[in-house]
């Protein structure tokens, strides 16, 4: 079973690059998340989608932009790449309250 | 606004011994108090959850103990080993079973188990 799963893995971009968080999950869930973690910060919600076809923001939105192709995949992008966005990001699917994480993308801008 | 405060943040335990971690919450809308565990290089997984209706539930080692007056609850592992060395966080969320689920997190707890 490979539940969610998350490309890439690592990523180092510049200051002002775009680049997209690819997601896809395999257990038929409707809903799905984008959270970023940094240390002592916890994990944070960035967009989540609760069926095919919707987007809502979540605690942290700003310079992101989300795209749910289909029921499988939900895909995180980021524009113009801040300094500040340096994190690992983590996507999510939901089963009756319970989230299914993927292992994170380690995402450095410099 | 943190709607979930969780201390301390780095936890020391020798082997065998128990581990306490306690959380606050804010929203009296939530209904759904899970605690996620997460080991380095992985994602977060549900270790264990309680609904407000009880005040404890106890999975092997690992118990939830839940105050609703306080708006508070904890995590407890009892008998503590080295492979239960992870960050753990307590989340919170309300309408659980509605599409418009969102759990909010606390900032986690670095827990080390001591040989």
């Amino acid at each position: 079973n490979a539940g969610v799963t998350q490309t890439p893995k690592f990523q180092v971009l510049k200051t002002g690059q775009s680049m997209t968080l690819q997601c896809a999950q395999d257990m038929n869930h409707n809903s799905m998340y984008w959270y970023r973690q940094d240390p002592g910060m916890g994990l944070r919600l960035i967009y989540y989608s609760a069926s095919e076809g919707t987007t809502d923001k979540g605690e942290v939105p700003n310079g992101y932009n989300v795209s749910r192709l289909n029921k499988r995949e939900f895909s995180l992008r980021l524009e113009s790449a801040a300094p500040s966005q340096t994190s690992v990001y983590f996507c999510a699917s939901k089963r009756t309250g319970e989230l299914f994480f993927g292992e994170g993308s380690r995402l450095t801008v410099l | 606004q943190q709607q979930v405060k969780q201390s301390p943040q780095s936890l020391i335990v020798q082997k065998g011994g128990i581990s306490i971690i306690n959380c606050a919450y804010e929203n009296t809308a939530f209904d759904y108090f899970p605690w996620y565990q997460q080991f380095p290089g992985k994602g977060p997984a549900l270790l264990i959850a309680i609904r407000p209706d009880v005040s404890e539930k106890k999975e092997g080692r690992f118990t939830i103990s839940f105050n609703k007056s306080a708006k508070q609850f904890s995590l407890h592992i009892m008998d503590s080993q080295p492979g239960d060395s992870a960050t753990y966080f307590c989340a919170a969320s309300g309408s659980s079973g509605g599409s418009n689920y969102k759990l909010t997190f606390g900032k986690g707890t670095l827990l080390t188990v001591n040989p």
